[in-house]
């Protein structure tokens, strides 16, 4: 069965500031990766997504993800962090059985901007 | 463009009622998924429908049913609530074409459980 860690729960950067959010995750296969962001009282909006090819994916927002198959890690990178990004982030895996698909999400790394 | 809209926004239930949370697809889409997000945590998956028919399931017990319309359309039912079921409910709709087509999300139900 897949899983999915998000080792740090809470994080916070100065507005500006790179960050960088980790995720491992643990499947059998070819993974399919997804990074999504959630703000307070809202649904899940998706912020990249990688399937095969390129490990450096680019995403909305500016933030971008690689996937290194060695160290089964794909972590979330922002250059210049700003206010509005502050939410919680949350890494999945996505598996395809049965002809359906289901993602298997992380615990969550909520992220916190300082002005 | 509509997206993913859930109704209602907010539930508050006593243990031992039922409950049915509605859900709308994104234009277009014909898939329609369920996550339950309990504070604090990742959404878990529930289950998913397709063609008016259940096609995977999470670890989630019988009183969590569903069902899809012909309009795509969808309803999550929760029987014999008790205190654990209070969380957020996500419906996330997507085309049939796997991992291919990302999970669209609506803001999702709170559902509280006193």
């Amino acid at each position: 069965a897949q899983s999915v860690t998000q080792p740090d729960i809470h994080i916070t950067v100065s507005e500006g500031a790179s960050l960088e959010l980790r995720c491992n995750y643990s499947y059998g296969a070819t993974p399919y990766l997804f990074w999504y962001v959630q703000s307070p009282g809202q649904g899940l909006q998706l912020l990249l997504k990688y399937f095969s090819g390129d490990t450096l994916v680019q995403g909305i927002k500016g933030f971008e993800a690689e996937f290194k198959r060695s160290q089964s890690s794909f972590n979330l990178r922002k250059p210049s962090v700003h206010w509005s990004d502050a939410a919680e982030y949350f890494c999945a895996v996505g598996a395809v059985t049965g002809g359906g698909n289901k993602l298997t999400f992380g615990t969550g790394t909520q992220l916190k901007v300082e002005l | 463009d509509a997206g993913v809209t859930q109704s209602p926004t907010h539930l508050i239930k006593t243990r031992g009622q039922q409950v049915t949370l509605r859900c709308s697809p994104k234009s277009g889409h014909d898939t329609v998924s369920w996550y339950q997000q309990a504070l604090g945590q990742g959404p878990q998956f529930i289950f998913q429908y397709y063609e008016e028919e259940e096609r995977q399931r999470g670890n989630f017990p019988d009183r969590f049913s569903g069902h899809q319309f012909p309009n795509y359309s969808s309803e999550l039912n929760v029987n014999a609530l008790l205190l654990g079921d209070s969380a957020l409910y996500l419906c996330a709709s997507s085309f049939v074409e796997g991992m291919n087509s990302p999970l669209h999300f609506g803001n999702g139900t709170r559902l509280t459980v006193t």
